[in-house]
C-alpha cells in the first residue's frame, strides 16, 4: 500500500519542550515538504527537501528544524523557540520539481 | 508570500447546482494545480493544468487557465453534498526554487 503517513495524529507540547513530528513515504519520491496550516487559512511552507541529506528553509522556518537522513523520512522538530506552535502540520512528497504533491493526513499540535 | 489567491473565500450552494471558484496569481507559472481538503484531513490533488493548456476536464471538474489574465477557475458541475470541502489552487513560478505556493482556499458548502 503506497502512501505517506504522519504520526502522531494529535500531539501535545508543554512550555519549553521540543517535539518531533514524523513523516514517512514509500512512494520513492525525492522531494518532501512540511507545511503549517492555521484555522481557516491556506498552507505555509516551513521546510522542504529535494534530495537526501539536503533541505532548504521555506517561508516560516524560524522555530523549526528538520533532517533528511533517509529518502523515506523527513521528521520535523518544533523547538521551544517557536512561540505559537498550535496548528495543523501537513507533510507532502513529490517526484520533484513542480509536480503533484501527495499529502499525509496531518498532525494537530496543541500546547498545554 | 501567497502567489495564488482564491475567490470567493466561502461559497454555499444547493445540491445539483454548479460551483465556480477562481484563482488569481501574480507572476508567470509553469503549471497550476487544484487540491481539495476535507475538514481536518490532508490535501488531495484534483487536477494539474500546464501553462500551454487552456482547459482540462476530469469527471465533473472543469479547470480553465487564462495566462494573459493570470487566472484560473475550477468548475464543479452537478454538485453533491460530498463535495463539501476547501479547495486550494497551487502555483509554481520560475523563481520559486521548485516549490508550490498555495492560496488561502475557497470553503465550499453543498447543502442537501
Amino acid at each position: 500500500d503506497g502512501g505517506i503517513t504522519q504520526s502522531p495524529k494529535y500531539l501535545f507540547r508543554k512550555e519549553g519542550q521540543n517535539v518531533t513530528l514524523s513523516c514517512e513515504q514509500n512512494l520513492n519520491h525525492d522531494a518532501m515538504y512540511w507545511y503549517r496550516q492555521d484555522p481557516g487559512q491556506g498552507l505555509r511552507l516551513i521546510y522542504y527537501s529535494q534530495i537526501v541529506n539536503d533541505f532548504q528553509k521555506g517561508d516560516i522556518a524560524e522555530g523549526y528544524s528538520v533532517s533528511r537522513e533517509k529518502k523515506e523520512s523527513f521528521p520535523l522538530t518544533v523547538t521551544s523557540a517557536q512561540k505559537n506552535p498550535t496548528a495543523f502540520y501537513l507533510c507532502a512528497s513529490s517526484s520533484g520539481g513542480w509536480e503533484t504533491q501527495y499529502f499525509g493526513p496531518g498532525t494537530r499540535l496543541l500546547v498545554l | 508570500s501567497q502567489q495564488g489567491e482564491e475567490d470567493p473565500q466561502a461559497l454555499s450552494i444547493q445540491e445539483g447546482e454548479n460551483a465556480t471558484m477562481n484563482c488569481s496569481y501574480k507572476t508567470s507559472i509553469n503549471n497550476l494545480q487544484w487540491y481539495r481538503q476535507n475538514s481536518g484531513r490532508g490535501l488531495v490533488h484534483l487536477i494539474l493544468i500546464r501553462s500551454n493548456e487552456r482547459e482540462k476536464h476530469s469527471g465533473r471538474l472543469r479547470v480553465t487557465l487564462d495566462t494573459s489574465k493570470k487566472s484560473s477557475s475550477l468548475l464543479i458541475t452537478a454538485s453533491r453534498a460530498a463535495d463539501t470541502a476547501s479547495y486550494f489552487c497551487a502555483t509554481d513560478h520560475n523563481n520559486a526554487g521548485n516549490m508550490l505556493t498555495f492560496g488561502g482556499g475557497t470553503r465550499l458548502m453543498v447543502k442537501p
